[in-house]
């Protein structure tokens, strides 16, 4: 069975960093790109990167670009997003999804159970 | 602002048929696939529709897609007060907007 766990609930202040993982199981890791989406409270979806575990191949969302960083670890089936200056904006639930098939970049079957974020001063 | 566009909201009565458009353009739907997603309050989205038409394994038959040109639209027959969530579709796009471009998402009530 395909799996993705995400990291914990994280309460954060304005200006402190973080790193949230997406922790996958039940499938070849390093064959299927992994994508980072943001909902923020109340508001749709928004995707925001996604990555290649296999060779870090990663394609950002314009409107993400330069905000966050997603990156890998294929030794331990991990990939995560980071932040290095949160901003009360980035208070979000953030989902990682990996695509149906091996060759796809979209159609996300697979979800993590998210991870909420929340930065408050 | 969505650079595709769905209705806030719809609803129904139990056993009745709901439709849900999703309206883009040349640049997304026009030229690429859509995909629906349904996320039940307080959970992940779950892909329903994939490749305009197509159900993965597990979603019943009453959930059906079809696109037309620049829209496509979510067909939902037989309504049960299960199928009350947010529905979002999705597709491709090929400009600076993309690549991946989500509708706002429709909250659909079953009345």
């Amino acid at each position: 069975e395909v799996q993705l766990v995400q990291s914990g609930a994280e309460v954060k202040k304005p200006g402190e960093s973080l790193k949230i993982s997406c922790k996958g199981s039940g499938h070849s890791f390093t064959n299927y790109w992994i994508a980072w989406v943001r909902q923020r409270p109340g508001k749709g979806l928004e995707w925001m990167g996604i990555i290649y575990p296999g060779d870090s191949d990663t394609r950002y969302s314009p409107s993400f670009q330069g905000q966050v960083t997603i990156s890998a670890d294929k030794s331990i089936n991990t990939a995560y997003l980071q932040w290095s200056s949160l901003k009360a904006s980035d208070t979000a639930m953030y989902y990682c999804a990996r695509p149906r098939t091996e060759w796809e970049l979209r159609t996300f079957q697979h979800w993590g159970q998210g991870t909420l974020v929340t930065v408050s001063s | 602002q969505s650079v595709l566009t769905q209705p806030p909201s719809a609803s129904g009565t139990p056993g009745q048929s709901v439709t849900i458009s999703c309206s883009g353009n040349t640049s997304n739907i026009g030229s690429n696939s859509v995909n629906w997603y349904q996320q039940l309050p307080g959970t992940a989205p779950k892909l329903l529709i994939y490749s305009d038409n197509r159900r993965p394994s597990g979603v019943p038959d009453r959930f059906s897609g079809s696109k037309s040109g620049t829209s496509a639209s979510l067909a939902i027959s037989g309504l049960q007060s299960e199928d009350e969530a947010d529905y979002y579709c999705e597709s491709w796009d090929d400009s600076l907007s993309g690549p991946w471009v989500f509708g706002g998402g429709t909250k659909l009530t079953v009345l």
